[in-house]
């Protein structure tokens, strides 16, 4: 595997599931990112990792709980979501969070809410 | 606050017109720019960049030249190609790997 992986790429969950997102990158980056991406809507940025150790987290409701437990791995954890939680999540990493840093995006889970 | 606008689309062209997608943005300091690309049913990838004002970022035929005066980052390309069809993305950088990013441009190129 190389790059940026995001499982699973679909899913589809009632309000009262609990399931999570995973991402791994490939890159021997140290810092990990969570977007949102709705329709018509710019993209959000949700969580930012470096180091392991969560730098931003950008007023997101707590139904949505990050992990990270090394550099290389990102999981988003899901509970009690609504519908209007239906997005496309998206993980990034980049070498570290410096402002120059190009972050490389994996093609994203799409998750919908019954 | 920092943000970034973009003109709305979708934006159709014919094969082999000259694309440009205009980019303005609010930012305090001295961000670094960049134009990022999605391709259906994929996630962002980087097209090109800039870190400092009047740097020109140049990629697959694409440009984009950082505008400081006028606060503007605009994307073009000489002659598009079917393949260059995808949702284009203009974002800025400000540190502690914040990126803003625009609405999205969603471009049509037709044969």
């Amino acid at each position: 595997e190389t790059g940026v992986t995001q499982t699973p790429r679909h899913l589809v969950m009632g309000m009262t599931n609990k399931k999570s997102l995973k991402c791994e990158q490939h890159l021997g980056h140290n810092a990990m990112y969570w977007y949102k991406q709705s329709a018509k809507k710019p993209l959000e940025l949700m969580f930012v990792y470096n180091f392991k150790e969560q730098t931003e987290n950008n007023s997101v409701p707590s139904r949505f709980s990050p992990e990270c437990p090394n550099s290389s791995h990102l999981f988003l954890h899901l509970h009690t979501l609504q519908p209007e939680d239906s997005a496309l999540y998206l993980c990034a990493s980049s070498p570290s969070s410096g402002s120059y840093n190009e972050q490389f995006f994996g093609p994203g889970t799409r998750l919908t809410v019954l | 606050g920092d943000s970034v606008t973009q003109m709305e689309g979708p934006v159709t062209l014919s094969e082999e017109a000259f694309l440009t997608i205009n980019c303005t943005y609010t930012a305090t300091g001295y961000p670094s720019l960049f134009w990022y690309v999605q391709y259906p049913g994929e996630g962002l990838q980087l097209l090109l960049k800039a870190t400092k004002a009047d740097d020109k970022g140049s990629n697959k035929g694409f440009e984009a030249t950082y505008r400081k005066e006028t606060t503007s980052f605009h994307l073009e390309k000489g002659s598009v190609q079917v393949s260059d069809s995808a949702v284009y993305f203009c974002a800025l950088s400000v540190g502690i790997g914040k990126l803003i990013f625009g609405q999205g441009t969603e471009l049509s190129v037709k044969p």
